[in-house]
């Protein structure tokens, strides 16, 4: 149980479209849902923070206006990279969490490459 | 801010060595502490967790105990086996988690 999917697993874009990354609960309801970005060889770094239904609590430095995040329903948290960049080329990888549990489970992640 | 520090990788060893990865936390309070497994190809999964001080977490063979005082919390294994190859990151907090920088363990036959 408590399997968190992702999709794509890996995408290419070219510089300034935008790209969606899907983040999936598959057998339990995510209350909470949590975005990370991970450069080669480097920590996850938490970008921002996701509740059912509430506008995503977002970490310093991280501009909310380039990564948009929604988390309409309980099974299912968006991430949209928007006028991607070189630099925006990363590893994303999302958590959830359901009500009233403590553990985050953790999706595959996506490799987003941006050309 | 808080930060954890591990031990940096690669890490190779042979079978049925014996395993220490240091991890090492700055943090104000009492923060929970983990250890993540991530296997290649699939998302990171808990190996084990602490949540006060001299708490250890053990799970498939593999211990960490939560030292207070020396703001601790390594990883150990008495016996590795090649299907435990993987990247291993520490981790602290509750509702927010910082990671270490993870390190890459490969284990020969």
């Amino acid at each position: 149980g408590a399997v968190v999917s992702q999709h794509p697993s890996w995408v290419i874009c070219k510089s300034g479209t935008s790209v969606k990354i899907e983040c999936r609960s598959l057998d339990f309801q995510a209350t909470t849902m949590f975005w990370y970005r991970q450069f080669p060889k480097q920590s996850l770094m938490l970008m921002a923070t996701s509740n059912e239904g509430s506008k995503a609590t977002y970490e310093q430095g991280v501009e909310k206006d380039k990564f948009l995040i929604n988390h309409a329903s309980l099974t299912l948290s968006t991430l949209t990279v928007t006028s991607a960049h070189p630099e925006d080329s990363s590893f994303y990888i999302c958590s959830a969490r359901g009500g009233g549990a403590f553990e985050q489970y953790f999706g595959p992640g996506t490799r987003l490459t941006v050309t | 801010g808080d930060s954890v520090t591990q031990m940096e990788g690669p890490v190779t060893l042979s079978e049925e060595a014996f395993l220490t990865i240091n991890c090492t936390y700055t943090a104000t309070g009492y923060p929970s502490l983990f250890w993540y497994v991530q296997y290649p190809g699939e998302g990171l999964q808990l190996l084990l967790k602490a949540t006060k001080a001299d708490d250890k977490g053990s799970n498939k063979g593999f211990e960490a105990t939560y030292r207070k005082e020396t703001t601790s919390f390594h990883l150990e294994k008495g016996s590795v086996q090649v299907s435990d190859s993987a990247v291993y990151f520490c981790a602290r907090g509750a509702q927010k988690l910082v990671f270490g920088q993870g390190t890459r363990l490969t284990i020969n036959p």
